[in-house]
């Protein structure tokens, strides 16, 4: 079955430190990747997404390519802000018919970015 | 012009009881969804439906029935609450179900069974 694994946390980070937060998955067919972020007390959103090999997804500074080869989505910023402490999600959804959008989620990140 | 909203955002309830909660999503989405956050933040799909049809059902117990009035409307009931039912519950909606569609999620409902 599918799966994606991500690095646990916490992740305790000063401003403008450099963020790693690794991402691999398994999948049957040829899943979309995405990462979420919920931020305390709040919803999921949309972080950025790709949906196929060597596609990079990029928002609000953050960037993550899928990587076929390896089998990862790895999450990256170049210098965070207190306001990007957040809990960041990983995710799949294969492109098989009967997977009718089913996101399966890594366990989740927290980060947390000091001054 | 909330996207996705639920109600109530706080639930708190004794052990037995049966409970709804509700979700709308104004983004002229055909497809809605139910996720189950537990404690450890782990997210699970729970059901979806699409275009008022039942799509998703991972295997759920019974006490959950989910019901889609509309397009724009997907309901949670919960029969004879557990202390295991207590979580944070999300409901998301997307265009379409299919896999590179971006999934829009509610604001969660906390449920603490007592």
């Amino acid at each position: 079955g599918n799966s994606v694994t991500q690095m646990e946390g916490p992740v305790t980070l000063s401003e403008e430190a450099f963020l790693t937060i690794n991402c691999t998955y398994t999948a049957t067919g040829y899943p979309s990747l995405f990462w979420y972020v919920q931020y305390p007390g709040e919803g999921l959103q949309l972080l950025l997404k790709a949906t196929k090999a060597d596609d990079k997804g990029s928002n609000k500074g953050f960037e993550a390519t899928y990587r076929k080869e390896t089998t990862s989505f790895h999450l990256e910023k170049g210098s965070v802000q207190v306001s990007d402490s957040a809990v960041y999600f990983c995710a799949l959804s294969d492109s098989l018919a009967d997977s009718w959008g089913k996101l399966q989620f890594g366990a989740g990140t927290q980060v947390v970015v000091t001054p | 012009d909330t996207a996705v909203s639920q109600t109530p955002k706080y639930l708190v309830t004794q052990m037995g009881n049966d409970k709804s909660i509700k979700c709308e999503q104004n983004l002229g989405h055909d497809t809605m969804y139910w996720y189950k956050q537990d404690s450890k933040k782990f997210l699970k799909i729970m059901f979806s439906y699409n275009n008022k049809e039942l799509i998703i059902n991972e295997t759920v117990p019974n006490r959950f029935s989910p019901k889609s009035p509309d397009k724009a409307h997907l309901n949670l009931h919960i029969n004879s609450l557990e202390l295991g039912d207590s979580a944070v519950y999300f409901c998301a909606s997307s265009q379409v179900p299919l896999g590179a569609d971006t999934q829009y999620f509610g604001p969660g409902t906390r449920l603490t069974v007592l």
